[in-house]
């Protein structure tokens, strides 16, 4: 199995530019989280689906951000318009669903909003 | 709610000396928590997990964890550290309730010395 798959890796932009990151899910697994990690405030859930649906996106920080999950294997999060403050790694995982709860972490995009 | 402590955002060991991270637990229910290594540019991977079966429970690379109730915690341990282990440690725990919702503690950096 390939494992979560994101992209873009890396990404630069100006602020004011809108953003969009890419997720593709373990084939199978029903469960998929964006993750924010930065130094000063650590690892973030900012969202999750279940089955293709958000269930809890409490921790998505404000109306810049959405994220859509239009099929089993695709999400994305799409920041618009980028701040500097947006500046971290951005992980997906993706869990299946029962009793194993495991999540299983992308490589994380890097990035950067000058 | 649920929510996990750990105690030292950075330990540091000598190359072949004991490795023991902390962490404790805050759950109103049994709970199942986690241990994942984040190594430098990439996303976490799960070390190992309770799931309410064995107390002591074996992970990847010589590492293990023994759930104690009486303490609430689920301290990770490793008998000889080795130069590849100094990586970021994170203790989870599910969320609780109907949720797949991981909580994730601020981590430890692990550095190892030669």
């Amino acid at each position: 199995d390939a494992g979560v798959i994101q992209s873009p890796r890396h990404e630069v932009t100006e602020m004011g530019q809108e953003v969009t990151l890419r997720c593709k899910p373990i084939s199978g697994h029903d469960y998929l989280f964006w993750y924010r990690q930065t130094m000063m405030r650590g690892l973030e859930l900012l969202i999750y689906f279940n089955n293709n649906v958000p269930i809890d996106d409490s921790g998505m920080p404000e109306d810049r951000f959405s994220a859509k999950m239009p099929n089993a294997s695709f999400s994305t999060l799409k920041i618009q318009p980028s701040e500097p403050r947006d500046s971290a790694v951005y992980f997906c995982a993706s869990s299946i669903g029962g009793s194993s709860y495991e999540q299983y972490f992308g490589p994380g995009t890097r990035l950067t909003v000058t | 709610a649920q929510s996990v402590t750990q105690l030292g955002s950075h330990v540091s060991v000598s190359e072949g000396a004991l490795v023991l991270l902390r962490c404790n637990y805050s759950s109103s229910v049994p709970p199942y928590l986690f241990w994942y290594v984040q190594y430098p540019n990439q996303g976490l991977q799960l070390l190992l997990k309770y799931t309410s079966a064995a107390t002591l429970v074996k992970g990847i690379n010589g590492f293990e964890a023994e759930f104690k109730k009486s303490e609430t915690s689920f301290h990770l341990t490793k008998p000889s550290a080795h130069m590849s282990d100094a990586a970021e440690y994170f203790c989870a725990v599910i969320g609780g309730g109907a949720t797949n919702k991981l909580i994730f503690g601020t981590g430890t950096l692990l550095a190892v010395q030669p």
